[in-house]
């Protein structure tokens, strides 16, 4: 089992949607956690960190579940220059490795 | 936010010869940083942790003789990939953690392209 798992996509929605991705950990001592974006041929930028109280950010929204070891990112009225792969990435403590998810890729249509 | 940047933005050489690639944060320092591999498609993929001052640490699969890191100093990583061969061809991205900054964030450099004819 992959540590950092998401949906598979890809995702292709109409402007104007709301987009749910989901990610699973499988390490339960992960501290920190964050959704990247990647454009295509681009690195990875940071989007949001992820609490656990949950944190909204614009139209975006981050959920954490420690419980069930869940991370959610939410996207209101999606915009084309949405259209990006998102990467949920876990951080299992100080000094070690980000762990990231295989990304799943939305794709905003007109 | 921070920024690291990388040399070069694409490379394309022949079967055989090596590549260096350089990663430089360019406003802060970084006693770590990590070199991943991208391939179309798929997620990035770590090759290893480059510690200033002593050797890298490198994820199991990959080549430490084959994917030199030397990580001279606090500001800059070097990724040598010697003898390389088509399937080196990648996307090469280095991240660099702020040692004075927040702990647990990591600033990405723009990547380097790399062809092998």
């Amino acid at each position: 089992r992959k540590e950092v798992e998401q949906d598979p996509g890809p995702f292709n929605v109409p402007e104007g949607a709301t987009v749910a991705f989901n990610c699973t950990y499988s390490n339960s001592a992960s501290q920190s956690f964050f959704w990247y974006r990647q454009d295509c041929r681009k690195e990875p930028k940071l989007l949001m960190s992820v609490y656990s109280s949950g944190n909204e950010d614009g139209r975006f929204t981050a959920q954490l579940n420690r419980a069930s070891q869940y991370i959610s990112l939410l996207i209101r009225d999606s915009k084309l220059s949405d259209s990006a792969t998102y990467l949920c990435v876990a951080y299992p403590n100080y000094g070690q490795n980000f762990v990231f998810g295989p990304g799943t890729r939305l794709s905003v249509l007109p | 936010g921070a920024v690291v940047s990388q040399h070069p933005s694409r490379v394309i050489c022949k079967s055989g010869t090596s590549v260096k690639i350089e990663c430089r944060s360019l406003d802060f320092q970084a006693t770590t940083m990590f070199w991943y591999r991208q391939f179309p498609k798929q997620s990035l993929m770590l090759m290893a942790t480059s510690n200033e001052g002593s050797k890298a640490t490198y994820e199991q699969g990959v080549e430490k003789d084959k994917f030199l890191i030397n990580h001279a100093s606090l500001t800059l990583s070097t990724l040598t990939v010697t003898s390389a061969h088509p399937e080196d061809s990648s996307f090469y991205i280095c991240s660099a953690r702020d040692s004075s900054g927040v702990w647990n964030e990591q600033f990405f450099g723009p990547g380097t392209r790399l062809t092998v004819l």
